[in-house]
């Protein structure tokens, strides 16, 4: 079945640093990718999506590249903020009835 | 516009008792997922509704598990008997439709926690 794995965390940045963090997925078909994020105490926000190859998902100064020919969708940030510190989930969607398949999460914690 | 409302936030019970979770879904939103997240792992789908119709429930446990969306717009999710293993946040998500891409994008609630001892 269809399966999302992304970098094991936790990731401890300091404020203004690069930020990638991997995913990859395998499925049947042609999904669309998604990064989701949850802030500490809050619910699950999308934070971008790309629905076929080629293209670039943004938002908050984040990017994914949806990369069919390595099957990865891997989330950056030129300089991150303490504000950024969160749980991010990579997921798939069956282009059919929209199902979610996540990845673990990774969780970033961004020091002052 | 108002959210994914869902209730209660948070549920302790004791193994082998039975326990409810409410999800009401963005108005208009034919699509309703249920989801569980265990600590440490992403969410996992359990039940998908269109309507009040079942798309997918292959992987809700149905011996323990049910869930039930009579007029198309709220749902409950119940188990009965809880098990240890069921501790999770309980994750209710609504989409406008299966239809086109811009259908598909979800919008989660708060979640319910909960605690099985």
């Amino acid at each position: 079945g269809d399966s999302v794995t992304q970098m094991e965390g936790p990731v401890t940045l300091s404020e203004e640093a690069f930020l990638t963090i991997n995913c990859t997925y395998t499925a049947t078909g042609y999904p669309s990718l998604f990064w989701y994020v949850q802030y500490p105490g809050e619910g699950l926000q999308l934070l971008l999506k790309a629905t076929k190859a080629d293209d670039k998902g943004s938002n908050k100064g984040f990017e994914a590249t949806y990369r069919k020919e390595t099957t990865s969708f891997h989330l950056e940030k030129g300089s991150v903020q303490v504000s950024d510190s969160a749980v991010y989930f990579c997921a798939l969607s069956d282009i059919w009835s929209g199902k979610l398949v996540f990845g673990k999460g990774t969780k970033l914690t961004v020091n002052p | 516009e108002a959210g994914v409302a869902q209730s209660p936030r948070y549920k302790i019970i004791e193994k082998r008792q039975s326990v409810a979770f409410w999800c009401n879904p963005i108005s208009g939103h034919a699509t309703l997922y249920w989801y569980q997240q265990i600590l440490g792992q992403g969410p996992k789908l359990l039940i998908q509704f269109q309507n009040n119709g079942v798309v997918d429930d292959s992987q809700l446990p149905k011996d323990r598990f049910s869930a039930e969306r009579l007029k198309g717009v709220d749902s409950t999710l119940k188990i009965q008997p809880a098990k240890l293993e069921d501790s999770a946040v309980y994750l209710c998500a609504s989409s406008l439709g299966l239809g086109g891409l811009s259908s598909y994008e979800q919008y989660f609630g708060p979640g319910t926690r909960l605690t099985v001892t």
